[in-house]
């Protein structure tokens, strides 16, 4: 069964911290994305990659940062952890064309 | 730029009536569309897609949409709900040329015995 992992379903950070949330794929798929979920906001795209070591700022780039090393990893990155960041994310990847979505189980921080 | 409005935040149906979770969108070209499931504590899943062809597509747990290119809309439909239909539900949008979707903010289903 195909899988999109991300390492932690809930995480509790302090103010200030630098958090790293992870997101692995088995699929040797291209594209990978980070979007948070907040009620009655939907989804909200955070930053994308199409390939290895390329990233793209998506809608609300600010106060986060990713890393793509490897194709089935994709990292993001609170510089500084603050509270209104506290968030459902989710990461999601998807095959080059005409292919819809495989999201992971998402990661629940709370920044205190 | 390309947008997707959920225009009811719930849905409320019986169970055994016909369900619709209405959806509309805005591209500049032509539209991937997409329809995805959330059940609680989970992460999304893909029901179904519209590239092009037929306007009905059909999908997962049996869910139909409809592609309507005049009225730019994209509605979820099933003809008889089950009470495990009850999830968030969300339609996003792909320009063709586009590598990221956009999300609708979502609207909940619920289906009452």
């Amino acid at each position: 069964d195909v899988k999109v992992t991300q390492s932690s379903r809930y995480l509790v950070k302090r103010t200030g911290e630098k958090v790293f949330l992870e997101c692995v794929q088995d699929m040797d798929h291209e594209n990978m994305f980070w979007y948070r979920q907040d009620p009655g906001l939907g989804l909200r795209l955070i930053y994308f990659s199409y390939d290895v070591k390329m990233k793209e700022k998506g809608d609300i780039p600010e106060g986060y940062s990713v890393s793509r090393e490897k194709k089935e990893r994709f990292s993001l990155i609170l510089e500084s952890a603050s509270t209104n960041q506290t968030s459902m994310y989710l990461c999601a990847s998807r095959k080059t064309g005409n292919y819809g979505y495989t999201f992971g189980s998402g990661t629940r921080l709370t920044v205190v | 730029a390309q947008s997707v409005a959920q225009p009811e935040d719930q849905v409320n149906v019986a169970e055994g009536n016909p369900l619709t979770v209405k959806c509309t969108y805005s591209v500049s070209g032509n539209p991937y569309l997409f329809w995805y499931v959330q059940y609680p504590n989970r992460g999304l899943q893909f029901l179904l897609k519209y590239i092009t062809g037929d306007n009905l597509v059909k999908g997962s747990y049996g869910f139909e949409a409809e592609f309507n290119k005049s009225q730019t809309s994209f509605h979820l439909k099933k003809p008889s709900a089950l009470v495990s239909d009850s999830a968030l539900y969300f339609c996003a949008v792909r320009d063709m040329g586009a590598g990221k979707s956009t999300f609708g903010d979502g609207t909940t289903l619920t289906v009452k015995p």
